[in-house]
C-alpha cells in the first residue's frame, strides 16, 4: 500500500464545474496535509493546507479532512480552463524529520 | 515570501561529467530536500539535509552527493554523471509548519 494513494485521472470537467480532487492516506499519525498544483514543466506550487477536521476554504478552493476516514480532498469551484494542471496531495511522514510524503497526482483538465 | 532558487532552469552534461545543482533559500529553514521528477514516477527524494554539515539519504540516494555548508544553500553532485540521471530536478526547504516550497526546477540532460 502506498503511503499516499491518489487517482492519476484524467479528471475532466466543463468550465464552470466543480472538480474534485481524492488522496488517502495510509500513516495515521499524519497530522498536515498539503495540496499543490503543477502546471506541466513548472515546480509545484503550495495552495492549501489543512491540520485538523472539516473544511478549510481559501477562494474558489476548499481543502477538506477527514482523519477518521484518512482522507483529504480538494474542491475546485468555478473551474477554469487555467487550473488544467497535476494536482499532488502531500502528508507529513512521523519519522521526527520534517518530510513530507507526496502522492503521484492527479491530472485535472477543464475544458472550455 | 519564502523563496527558494536553483542555480540553472537548463543544463546539458556530458556522461561522465561531474555536475552540480546548487540551491538557495532566503527563508532560514532548518530542512532541505532534492528530488527528481519523472514522467509515471512522480517525486522521489534523493537527499535530505536538516542541518548545516548534516545530511540523510532519501529514497534514491545511488550516483548522487550532497553538501550543505551554511544554512541557506544545498548542492547536489552527481560525481559522474550517466543518461539515467537526465530527469528534472527539484529543490525545496520546509518550515516548521510542514509547509514545504519548491525551487523552479532544473531539468538536465545528460547526453
Amino acid at each position: 500500500q502506498k503511503e499516499v494513494e491518489q487517482n492519476s485521472g484524467p479528471l475532466s470537467v466543463p468550465e464552470g464545474a466543480i472538480a474534485s480532487l481524492n488522496c488517502t492516506y495510509s500513516d495515521r499519525v499524519s497530522q498536515s496535509f498539503f495540496w499543490y498544483r503543477q502546471y506541466s514543466g513548472k515546480s509545484p506550487e503550495l495552495i492549501m493546507s489543512i491540520y485538523s477536521n472539516g473544511d478549510k476554504e481559501d477562494g474558489r478552493f476548499t481543502a477538506q479532512l477527514n482523519k477518521a476516514s484518512q482522507y483529504v480532498s480538494l474542491l475546485i469551484r468555478d473551474s477554469q480552463p487555467s487550473d488544467s494542471a497535476t494536482y499532488l496531495c502531500a502528508v507529513n511522514r512521523n519519522t521526527g524529520f520534517q518530510k513530507l510524503v507526496f502522492g503521484t497526482g492527479t491530472r485535472l483538465l477543464v475544458s472550455p | 515570501d519564502v523563496k527558494v532558487t536553483q542555480s540553472s532552469r537548463y543544463l546539458v552534461k556530458r556522461t561522465g561529467e561531474k555536475v552540480f545543482l546548487e540551491c538557495v533559500q532566503d527563508m532560514d529553514h532548518e530542512n532541505m530536500f532534492w528530488y527528481r521528477q519523472d514522467p509515471g514516477l512522480g517525486l522521489r527524494l534523493i537527499y535530505f539535509s536538516y542541518d548545516v554539515k548534516m545530511k540523510e539519504k532519501g529514497d534514491i540516494p545511488e550516483g548522487y552527493s550532497v553538501s550543505r555548508e551554511k544554512k541557506e544553500r544545498f548542492s547536489l553532485i552527481l560525481e559522474s554523471a550517466s543518461t539515467n540521471q537526465t530527469s528534472m530536478y527539484l529543490c525545496a526547504s520546509i518550515g516548521t509548519t510542514y509547509e514545504q516550497y519548491f525551487g523552479p526546477g532544473t531539468r538536465l540532460t545528460v547526453t
